[in-house]
């Protein structure tokens, strides 16, 4: 079965200091991978997104990247946070295209962020 | 430009009542799927329904079900029997076909109340 791993869960980080997130995917091959920002009571923003080893699409402009190393790794950073960084960020992973895929997303265990 | 639009922030549904939680989107590629998912307290992000632009019937997954309008850009979800654990964030997706993967966009969500 695939699992979905993302860490770490609550993170306090001050202003201007590095960031990164990580999520990890197991049981699956070459996943397309996701980073959400859940701001406090808000839907979910797209951040990036892959399809595969290298390469990451952005969605809004922003103080944050994202790199891919390897088919199941997804990485989340920043070199200096900044206050409207806060938020909670989600991880996810979908089956690639083709086939009966529907775009149905996995979620990871979140992550909590809060830029002081 | 693809949208969700989620116009109930929150509801209010007596425990064993149905309730149903309102969802419009906006596309124009032909080919999209729609999906509902729940938040918890915990963060978690928990699939619930799928139903793709194509299928005839609206799709259904024990006491959820999705009123899907094509015509009028709506997927509603219906939640029967409502159980004090439906008290959670429901969030409307939708993911439409690009070159080499998909993406998904979320609503701004519903929280649901279920009173005992």
């Amino acid at each position: 079965s695939q699992t979905i791993h993302q860490w770490p869960a609550t993170l306090v980080q001050p202003v201007g200091s590095p960031l990164s997130l990580e999520c990890t995917v197991e049981g699956t091959s070459n996943p397309n991978l996701y980073w959400y920002r859940q701001a406090a009571g808000r839907g979910l923003q797209l951040l990036f997104y892959s399809v595969g080893i290298g390469q990451i699409s952005s969605e809004v402009p922003q103080n944050l990247s994202a790199s891919r190393p390897q088919d199941r790794q997804f990485i989340l950073s920043s070199k200096k946070l900044l206050l409207s960084d806060s938020g909670f960020y989600l991880c996810a992973w979908s089956r690639g295209t083709g086939g009966s895929n529907t775009g149905e997303l996995f979620f990871g265990e979140g992550s909590r962020l809060t830029v002081l | 430009a693809q949208k969700i639009t989620q116009t109930q922030p929150g509801m209010f549904v007596q425990e064993k009542e149905a309730v149903t939680l309102d969802c419009t989107y906006d596309t124009s590629d032909p080919s999209y799927g729609l999906f509902w998912y729940k938040q918890p307290s915990s963060g978690e992000m928990i699939f619930l329904i799928y139903q793709g632009s194509y299928d005839q019937q609206n799709a259904t997954e024990g006491r959820y079900s999705l009123n899907f309008q094509k015509a009028r850009k709506s997927a509603n979800l219906v939640i029967s029997a409502s159980q004090l654990g439906d008290s959670a964030m429901y969030f409307c997706a939708m993911s439409a076909g690009n070159t080499g993967g998909f993406k998904t966009i979320f609503g701004a969500g519903t929280r649901l109340f279920v009173k005992a």
